[in-house]
């Protein structure tokens, strides 16, 4: 196991169009973020599962977004009828929680940088 | 006031120079801190996890001020290679385990 991967690094669509992300965690990993990232900005969060549970979402997450980890592994970002102002880096990031204790750090994919046109 | 404040800089130091950053946080209960790194168009990396009697990984040193609600991160010796964005990261306590993501601070070390 590599690291966390997403998948695709980059995606052009145009406005409208609905667009799939995928996100592969590190196996181990229990929990897993969807965070948004705009030039200048830090990442925002929108949304994390605890195995297959989807926990919290952002008030970001618009009704256009939907976020599913239905094995408790992989988890894929939906947005459907995109718009100019969703153009962002989508990063995933997964973490080991365990029931008891701390959580040090987060481990982040490479991102997938959507851009509508 | 945003959850976790950071100066975005760019702060612009010669090699071998000793810089600082800070970060504060308005979350009082805020349970645990960490400095990740950020290379242009890249992700976010963990650079160190801050504890409460600060911590030093060679060059780097984290601290952490609850009083004045502040972590701080200190690079000696500035590498051309420490050029990056450093984002701060706060996570609250209790059960979410939801970290929030300071905008960073730019670093741009020159010869």
């Amino acid at each position: 196991d590599t690291g966390v991967s997403q998948d695709p690094r980059h995606k052009i669509t145009k406005r409208g169009q609905n667009v799939t992300f995928r996100c592969d965690p590190i196996s181990e990993h229990n929990r897993l973020y969807w965070y948004r990232q705009t030039l200048g900005q830090g990442p925002e969060f929108l949304t994390y599962f605890q195995n297959e549970a989807q926990l919290e979402k952002s008030r970001l997450l618009s009704d256009r977004f939907s976020a599913e980890r239905p094995k408790g592994s992989f988890s894929t970002l939906e947005i459907q009828r995109t718009e100019q102002g969703d153009s962002a880096m989508y990063l995933c990031a997964s973490s080991l929680v365990p029931r008891t204790g701390p959580n040090y750090g987060y481990t982040f994919g490479s991102g997938t940088r959507l851009t509508v046109v | 006031r945003k959850e976790v404040e950071q100066d975005p800089g760019p702060f612009n130091v010669p090699e071998g120079a000793t810089v600082a950053f800070n970060c504060t946080y308005s979350n009082s209960a805020s349970q645990s801190f960490f400095w990740y790194r950020q290379d242009c168009r890249k992700e976010p990396k963990l650079l160190m996890s801050v504890y409460s009697s600060g911590n030093e990984d060679g060059r780097f040193t984290a601290q952490l001020n609850r009083a004045s609600q502040y972590i701080s991160l200190l690079i000696r010796d500035s590498k051309l290679s420490d050029s990056a964005t450093y984002l701060c990261v706060v996570k609250p306590a209790g059960g979410s385990y939801i970290p929030t993501f300071g905008r960073g601070t730019s670093l741009i070390v020159h010869p």
